[in-house]
């Protein structure tokens, strides 16, 4: 019941596409969901955070959408850009658990110029 | 990175030794926390602290220990009974909700 599942494992687009990765869980007690980016051999970054409130969370090109009902929140990257090449990290926290993140496997991300 | 101190980056040890994997903050944040990352894998929580002289072990810590004598300072120990230490290690701080992460140090035991 902890777990996340992220989906696809890896992604190639094409510069100037649009990057989708998506992340479902089963804890209904999940109350913030963030994005990480991981650039090789660094600590993960936030990117991006959605509460359940909203269904939709933008900040520049990145988008967080979610579905409460389905369980499931994804990430778009517009307009990707070679420099967005990185694997990224859905998570899942539970402010009643002191904040302990659950993590997504990780989706390798590559952006062809 | 921002207020994240992880240090050596790159730590060698022979198979039976204990090693100790520094993390400091200057961030003022109560909450810390070690993550375990192995290639392929997302991260797994090995011990978390909620405020000094206080610790709580995670999904895996087994072979792991910690303290949390100063709110700036989360050491992680790596003790010979972890059986599979090689691995990248990610100390956390927590404001509110998010999460910051260090830079992380890369054991490797032989």
């Amino acid at each position: 019941q902890q777990q996340v599942k992220q989906s696809p494992q890896s992604l190639i687009v094409q510069k100037g596409g649009i990057s989708i990765i998506n992340c479902a869980y089963e804890n209904t007690a999940f109350d913030y969901f963030p994005w990480y980016q991981q650039f090789p051999g660094k600590g993960p970054a936030l990117l991006i955070a959605i509460r359940p409130d909203v269904s939709e969370k933008k900040e520049g090109r990145f988008t967080i959408s979610f579905n409460k009902s389905a369980k499931q929140f994804s990430l778009h990257i517009m307009d990707s850009q070679p420099g967005d090449s990185a694997t990224y990290f859905c998570a899942a926290s539970n402010r009643a658990s002191y904040g302990k993140l659950t993590f997504g496997q990780g989706t390798i991300l590559t952006v062809h110029p | 990175d921002g207020g994240i101190t992880q240090s050596p980056k790159y730590l060698f040890r022979k198979e039976g030794q204990n090693v100790t994997l520094s993390c400091e903050q200057n961030l003022n944040h109560d909450a810390m926390y070690w993550y375990r990352q192995d290639p392929g894998q997302g991260l797994r929580l090995i011990y978390y602290s909620q405020i000094v002289n206080d610790f709580q072990k995670g999904d895996i810590a087994e072979g792991y220990s910690v303290s949390r004598e100063k709110k700036e300072s989360f050491p992680l120990t790596v003790t010979s009974a972890q059986k599979n230490p090689t691995a990248f290690y990610l100390c956390a701080t927590r404001d509110i909700y998010e999460q910051y992460f260090g830079p992380g140090t890369r054991l490797t035991v032989t």
